[in-house]
C-alpha cells in the first residue's frame, strides 16, 4: 500500500516551460488536493477535486490546471512556468473519518523556476 | 479574515526535555483543529485531531490541548527525542473538505543530543 506517490521529486524548469507533477493515490479516496508551501507560509490550497470528473479552485489556483480523470490520479499542470511558482507541492488524498476528513499528504515536489 | 498564529517560530531543546508549543486561531465556524508533524522533504502526518467538545487528546508522548472558548490550542511534548526534530503544524477547519482549512506557519523545533 503505497498511500500517495509524487513524481517528480525535484524539477527545475525555464521560465516559460510547461510541465505536469504527478499525483496518484491507491487507497480509493474520493478526495484530493494540491497544496503549495513556501517559506514562513502556511500551506495554502491551488485545487481540489471531489471525485472523478470534478474539480474546483482553491485560494491560489491560477497559473495551474488540473484535471480529474479517474479516481486514483490528481495531475496538477503548470501551463507557462513563472519564477513566482517556485515552491514545494503537496498532493493530499482525503478519507471520511467520523465526522469530518483525514489528510495524507504525498511526500511532495521541490520546483525550482529559473 | 481566517487566521492560525502560532509561537514560537523555532525552538532549539535538549533531548529528554518537555517543551509545549501554541496555536491561536481565529477561524468561523469552528468544526476541529489538528497538528501534524513534518518532517525534513517530507509531507505532513496526523498527530492529532480535536473537536469543539474535546479538551485533550494524546498519540504516544504527544498531547495535545483544546480551548474553544479562547480559541487556543497546544501542543506538549514529553521526553523528547532527536526523531522529534521536525515542523508542527496547526490547522484548524470551519468542517467540509480541503477548501475549509486554514494552515499556520508552523513551529520549527530541533532536539539537541
Amino acid at each position: 500500500n503505497a498511500g500517495v506517490t509524487q513524481t517528480p521529486k525535484f524539477q527545475v524548469l525555464k521560465t516559460g516551460q510547461s510541465m505536469t507533477l504527478q499525483c496518484a493515490q491507491d487507497m480509493n479516496h474520493e478526495y484530493m488536493s494540491w497544496y503549495r508551501q513556501d517559506p514562513g507560509m502556511g500551506l495554502r490550497l491551488i485545487h481540489y477535486s471531489v471525485g472523478a470528473g470534478i474539480t474546483d479552485q482553491g485560494e491560489v489556483p491560477n497559473g495551474y490546471n488540473v484535471s480529474r480523470s479517474t479516481t486514483e490520479d490528481f495531475p496538477l499542470r503548470l501551463l507557462s512556468a513563472a519564477p513566482s511558482q517556485t515552491s514545494v507541492y503537496f498532493c493530499a488524498s482525503s478519507y471520511v473519518l467520523g465526522g469530518y476528513y483525514g489528510y495524507t499528504f504525498g511526500s511532495g515536489t521541490r520546483l525550482t523556476v529559473v | 479574515k481566517n487566521q492560525v498564529e502560532q509561537s514560537p517560530q523555532s525552538l532549539i531543546i535538549l533531548e529528554g526535555k518537555n517543551c509545549t508549543l501554541q496555536c491561536n486561531y481565529t477561524v468561523s465556524p469552528f468544526s476541529n483543529l489538528r497538528w501534524y508533524k513534518q518532517d525534513t522533504g517530507r509531507g505532513p502526518v496526523s498527530l492529532t485531531i480535536m473537536t469543539f467538545s474535546e479538551n485533550t487528546k494524546s498519540n504516544g508522548r504527544y498531547t495535545a490541548t483544546l480551548d474553544a472558548d479562547t480559541k487556543q490550542s497546544s501542543l506538549h511534548i514529553t521526553a523528547s527525542q532527536l526523531s522529534d526534530s521536525a515542523s508542527y503544524i496547526c490547522v484548524v477547519s470551519e468542517g467540509g473538505g480541503a477548501d475549509g482549512l486554514t494552515f499556520g506557519k508552523g513551529t520549527h523545533l530541533i532536539i539537541q543530543p
